[in-house]
């Protein structure tokens, strides 16, 4: 079975400081995709970042970078200058993908989720 | 426009009886899911289907239901063996061909209450 744990409840940053949102996952797949997506007060959820297992280089979008870690199963993602629309839960993510066969393929599985608050 | 449309958007249900949330999609999106998002909470699955006429349980699927009859829609039935209904449910879908997958794409929601 696929988990994905974000041990952060809450978090809050000052406006243009830099936050970093922890994620550990567990699996025993070697082909899948994280994700970290956003959900505001309106409650739409919004892709901020992705990363394919099979790449080694860290993905970036504008402020948002990850810092993905395969062998320790972790994928925290950093946010650079904090921005008040930034405050929102944020979900980290696992898709299992490419060759993985049976009924586990395509099953993506969210965290509990992080409460992050930016003070202006 | 394209996109991933829920209805309603608030439900209201007497106990004992089912309900049927609607999800409809116009991305041309093989694989659809459903989550149950409780206050405060992360994203349970409940079903999750790759292909029509397929679907997979996820990890809360007791006293719930799902079909698959069409690529474009995958309706949700909240059975009344279902103890805690009331939640914030949402539908997602993603491309799901191998090698070529995609993040999954949410609709609006449905907040259904038990009465």
């Amino acid at each position: 079975a696929q988990t994905v744990t974000q041990s952060q409840p809450e978090m809050s940053v000052q406006e243009a400081e830099t936050v970093t949102l922890s994620c550990t996952y567990d699996t025993s797949e070697n082909n899948y995709y994280l994700f970290w997506y956003k959900q505001p007060p309106s409650r739409q959820m919004i892709l901020v970042i992705r990363q394919e297992a099979y790449k080694q280089q860290n993905a970036t979008e504008n402020r948002f970078s990850v810092n993905f870690q395969k062998a320790a199963k972790s994928f925290s993602l950093k946010i650079s200058d904090s921005q008040l629309g930034d405050t929102a839960m944020y979900f980290c993510a696992f898709m299992i993908t490419g060759n993985a066969g049976g009924t586990s393929y395509g099953k993506l599985t969210f965290g509990q989720g992080t409460i992050l608050t930016v003070h202006p | 426009d394209g996109g991933i449309t829920q209805s309603p958007k608030y439900l209201f249900r007497k106990e004992g009886q089912n309900v049927t949330l609607s999800c409809e999609q116009n991305l041309n999106h093989d694989a659809m899911y459903w989550y149950r998002q409780d206050p405060g909470q992360g994203l349970r699955l409940i079903y999750y289907s790759q292909i029509v006429n397929d679907f997979q349980k996820g990890d809360i699927a007791e006293g719930y239901s799902v079909s698959r009859e069409k690529k474009e829609s995958f309706p949700l039935t909240v059975t009344s063996a279902q103890k805690n209904p009331t939640a914030f449910y949402l539908c997602a879908s993603s491309i799901s061909i191998r090698g070529r997958e995609s993040e999954a794409f949410f609709g609006q929601g449905t907040r259904l209450t038990v009465v």
